[in-house]
């Protein structure tokens, strides 16, 4: 049980173009999603923490216009990277929590962004 | 305020134990989670502990002190396959989980 999916894996695209990541949770129902983003050899940073029908909360310091996250029902959240530039380029893992806030976060398998 | 710190690098030889500790402080927990990370992989979920006290995996235990915002992950047995961040992170009072830096292992033959 607790598998969280994420689509695509790796994505090359064009500076400018925009890439969306989608992110499922496959045999539970997760009422909160959270988007990390890992640079090589450093720690996970948290971008965003989205709850099911609601505006996602954004961290310090990242870009809501920029990163845009819909977590339209249960089992999906998406994150939009809007006008993609090099330096977006990254590990970017999403995790999801079931019910309760007391639950454990699984994490999908992450998707690799190359902006060229 | 918040903080939580782990060692950057260990190293430990194949079939033997080792111990990756982590420190930490907040004034509301609800928990210290521990994941393995290998390199360009995704976290996965290791142990949680609420509670004082040794839980125990298979290979793998997770201890934590409450009273002095102190956990431990032993790995016993350990194989080539053990070669991985662990990451230690703990849950505060508004959920969130608040992740330290990761420990690098490195085992050797």
């Amino acid at each position: 049980g607790a598998v969280v999916s994420q689509h695509p894996s790796w994505v090359i695209c064009k500076s400018g173009t925009s890439v969306k990541i989608e992110c499922r949770s496959l045999d539970f129902q997760a009422t909160t999603m959270f988007w990390y983003r890992q640079f090589p050899k450093q720690s996970l940073m948290l971008m965003a923490t989205s709850n099911e029908g609601s505006k996602a909360t954004y961290e310090q310091g990242v870009e809501k216009d920029k990163f845009l996250i819909n977590h339209a029902s249960l089992t999906l959240s998406t994150l939009t990277v809007t006008s993609a530039h090099p330096e977006d380029s990254s590990f970017y893992i999403c995790s999801a929590r079931g019910l309760s806030a007391l639950e454990t976060q699984y994490f999908g398998p992450g998707t690799r962004l190359l902006v060229l | 305020g918040q903080n939580i710190d782990q060692p950057t690098e260990m190293t430990a030889t194949e079939g033997a134990i080792v111990q990756i500790n982590c420190t930490y402080q907040t004034s509301g927990f609800n928990g210290l989670f521990w994941y393995q990370q290998h390199a360009g992989e995704a976290p996965t979920f290791l142990s949680y502990n609420v509670l004082d006290g040794l839980e125990e995996k298979g290979r793998f235990s997770s201890f934590l002190s409450r009273s002095k915002g102190y956990s431990y992950l032993l790995l016993k047995e350990l194989q080539m396959k053990d070669s991985a961040s662990y990451l230690c992170a703990f849950m505060d009072s508004n959920y969130q989980l608040i992740w330290g830096a990761g420990t690098k292992l490195i085992i050797k033959p």
